[in-house]
């Protein structure tokens, strides 16, 4: 397992269209997190899965953002209507329930540009 | 609801030298875990150290170490004899032990090593 992964890497879109990012968790991880970050701040929380349920989701996540995590594997992340003020990097994380302390997996983040 | 701040954007510090970054907290919860990640340029976030609330001995990773004082709600981090390789971004977070399952993460502080 070559840790946590994220597609695409760079994503360039117009305003108002939609975007989808997907995010491969470290196999034996039962939660995943999505967070998003903005120049010269520290990652800001979106979503929380625990298998296949979203079990948190932050204010931050508008109508306009959706994601899944079917099966419990891998998950995405959807933008609709994209506006320039989801310009940033979306973070996806995933950690074990039982090792608290072992903290997060980071992926290295799908960076989103809207024009 | 819980909050981190880092109040130095940038540090520099001389190449074998010691820095100490700092970060405090607020929080109304008295368990509770504490971690300091480091994310290079354009690389993925990982983590440093971490210390638990409930012990009171610093945590210490090699020539990275904690001073984490309860009472004052603060989490300092000493970089020992710095190396090029610690030039990033460093973020502080914080994680309760019960209820919210995700990070609260500080603005962060940019450390510079120089050579």
């Amino acid at each position: 397992d070559t840790g946590v992964s994220q597609d695409p890497r760079h994503k360039i879109t117009k305003r108002g269209q939609n975007v989808t990012f997907r995010c491969d968790p470290i196999s034996e991880h039962n939660r995943l997190y999505w967070y998003r970050q903005t120049l010269g701040q520290g990652p800001e929380f979106l979503t929380y899965f625990q298998n296949e349920a979203q079990l948190e989701k932050s204010r931050l996540l508008s109508d306009r953002f959706s994601a899944e995590r079917p099966k419990g594997s891998f998950s995405t992340l959807e933008i609709q209507r994209t506006e320039q003020g989801d310009s940033a990097m979306y973070l996806c994380a995933s950690s074990s329930r039982d090792r608290v302390l072992s903290g997060y997996t980071f992926g290295s983040g799908t960076r989103l540009t809207v024009v | 609801a819980q909050t981190v701040t880092q109040s130095q954007p940038e540090m520099s510090v001389q190449e074998a030298e010691t820095v100490t970054l700092s970060c405090t907290y607020d929080t109304s919860e008295s368990d509770y875990y504490l971690f300091w990640y480091k994310q290079p340029p354009s690389r993925q976030m990982i983590l440093v150290i971490r210390q638990e609330a409930y012990k009171q001995q610093n945590a210490t990773e090699n020539r990275f170490s904690v001073n984490f004082q309860k009472a004052a709600k603060s989490f300092s981090l000493k970089i020992s004899d710095s190396q090029l390789g610690d030039a990033a971004m460093y973020f502080c977070a914080y994680r309760s032990e019960t209820g919210a399952n995700n990070l609260f993460f500080g603005t962060g502080t940019r450390l510079t090593v120089i050579p």
